[in-house]
């Protein structure tokens, strides 16, 4: 089955204790990205990677990193979370192909709360 | 940059009936695609409609419509014969052409279906 994965989907954490959150996807595509939903603000880039080793800054990176190592993993890292980073976090990917068949998937969210 | 603006943060409808969400858009390109995403109480983003914005014809699914206008920047999402399971909070998004294939988000509405 064709899915975006991702863990934990719930985390408690408290402020400056590192964290990842993974992403795997099983579609082989290139491209994938980190959202983050927020109540009023629906869902905002936080990054994004075009393939292996290619990543970039989307709207709002400040505090979170990322890595593309394999193509099928993108994990969302907070080095030192503070609790304006709780938020829902959801992973996306699709096929780098610019063609409007390509449709972005999900995955089922993580809920992050920092304290 | 492109802008998305959900001007309902709620609407409600009798179940059976007949529902429009409103969204307008606001970009300087002259291809780009737009999509509505459903996200249920599981907080899954999934995928409703999506429309060209080369295309005049207006895309359906189902019980789902769209009414694309280009000149006036307008997306709405028509639902007919509105069912229980079409609660759920509603996403208007943006995907340029060009780019990093993000998609813009507006801030959602949310559909309440009375029995």
């Amino acid at each position: 089955e064709a899915q975006v994965t991702q863990n934990p989907r719930y985390l408690i954490t408290v402020t400056g204790k590192k964290l990842t959150v993974t992403c795997s996807q099983n579609m082989n595509h290139e491209y994938m990205s980190w959202y983050r939903q927020d109540p009023g603000l629906g869902l905002r880039q936080i990054y994004y990677s075009m393939n292996v080793e290619v990543t970039d800054k989307g709207d709002v990176p400040e505090g979170y990193k990322v890595s593309r190592k394999e193509k099928r993993n993108f994990p969302l890292i907070l080095e030192s979370p503070s609790p304006n980073q709780t938020s829902l976090y959801f992973c996306a990917s699709s096929n780098w192909t610019r063609g409007f068949q390509e449709t972005q998937y999900f995955g089922p969210g993580t809920r992050l709360l920092v304290l | 940059a492109q802008t998305v603006t959900q001007s309902q943060p709620e609407m409600s409808v009798q179940e059976a009936e007949t529902v429009t969400l409103s969204c307008t858009y606001d970009t300087s390109e002259s291809d780009y695609y737009l999509f509505w995403y459903k996200q249920p109480p599981s907080r899954q983003m999934i995928l409703v409609i999506r429309q060209e914005a080369y295309k005049q014809q207006n895309a359906t699914e189902n019980r789902f419509s769209v009414n694309f206008q280009k000149a006036a920047k307008s997306f709405s999402l028509k639902i007919s014969d509105s069912q229980l399971g079409d609660a759920a909070m509603y996403f208007c998004a943006y995907r340029s052409v060009f780019g990093n294939e993000k998609l813009t988000f507006g801030t959602g509405t949310r559909l309440t279906i009375i029995p």
